[in-house]
């Protein structure tokens, strides 16, 4: 079976652009999560969908984040505009129901120049 | 933020050696989890704890759900060369969405 789907594994930009980072879902998973992980925080929840419906995005850093699950097989992360800080990896993972155990997707690496 | 510690932070053994590494926390937790990271990949799922007081294995691996439902620890039995990673604990609260991270402990081994 496939895992979590993430795209594109590597992204290089210069600040000020957008970025969209992309993730597929395991199927049949209907909780869908955002991380992202630096070496001075760790990984940290930025927001969670349950059924394509976001229900925490406490997470986010800030208006410069959004992210969208406009069905259930695909959600997208965006940066808009992008700055160095924001430079990490950012990891998508997916659950069975609200009580499920999270399986991560191979991460995007960004490093915004 | 982070409300788990993890230690120790980095281990450097032989191979063939046990390892043993644990989490605490001042908060109860109703599932506990243990990942492992191997550079340029997400974390995977090793084990996965449920009841306070269980003792599961994975293989070399062995995970213990404390009793306190504030601590799991997790060791690997007869270390090798491809245990090396970055070993997270999970703690997930109750409403299971809520996931916390410890910050990670770094695995090296020696052949």
């Amino acid at each position: 079976d496939a895992g979590v789907i993430q795209s594109p594994r590597h992204e290089v930009t210069e600040m000020g652009q957008e970025v969209t980072l992309r993730c597929k879902p395991i199927s049949g998973h209907n909780s869908l999560f955002w991380y992202r992980q630096t070496m001075m925080r760790g990984l940290e929840l930025l927001i969670y969908f349950n059924n394509n419906v976001p229900i925490d995005d406490s997470g986010m850093p800030e208006d410069r984040f959004s992210a969208k699950m406009p069905n259930a097989s695909f959600s997208t992360l965006k940066i808009q505009p992008s700055e160095p800080r924001d430079s990490a990896v950012y990891f998508c993972a997916s659950s069975r129901g609200t009580a499920g155990t999270q399986y991560f997707g191979p991460g995007t690496r960004l490093l915004v120049l | 933020g982070q409300q788990l510690n993890q230690s120790p932070q980095s281990m450097f053994i032989q191979e063939g050696e046990d390892v043993s590494m644990n989490c605490t926390s001042s908060s109860i937790f109703n599932t506990w989890l243990w990942y492992k990271q191997e550079p340029g990949e997400g974390p995977v799922l090793l084990i996965a704890l449920y009841k306070a007081g269980e003792l599961t294995s994975n293989g070399r691996l062995t995970a213990q759900f404390g009793i306190t439902r504030k601590d799991s620890f997790l060791n690997i039995s007869a270390s090798i060369p491809s245990d090396v990673g970055i070993y997270f604990c999970a703690g997930l609260k109750d409403n299971n969405n809520d996931m916390r991270f410890g910050a990670g402990t770094r695995l090296t081994v020696k052949p």
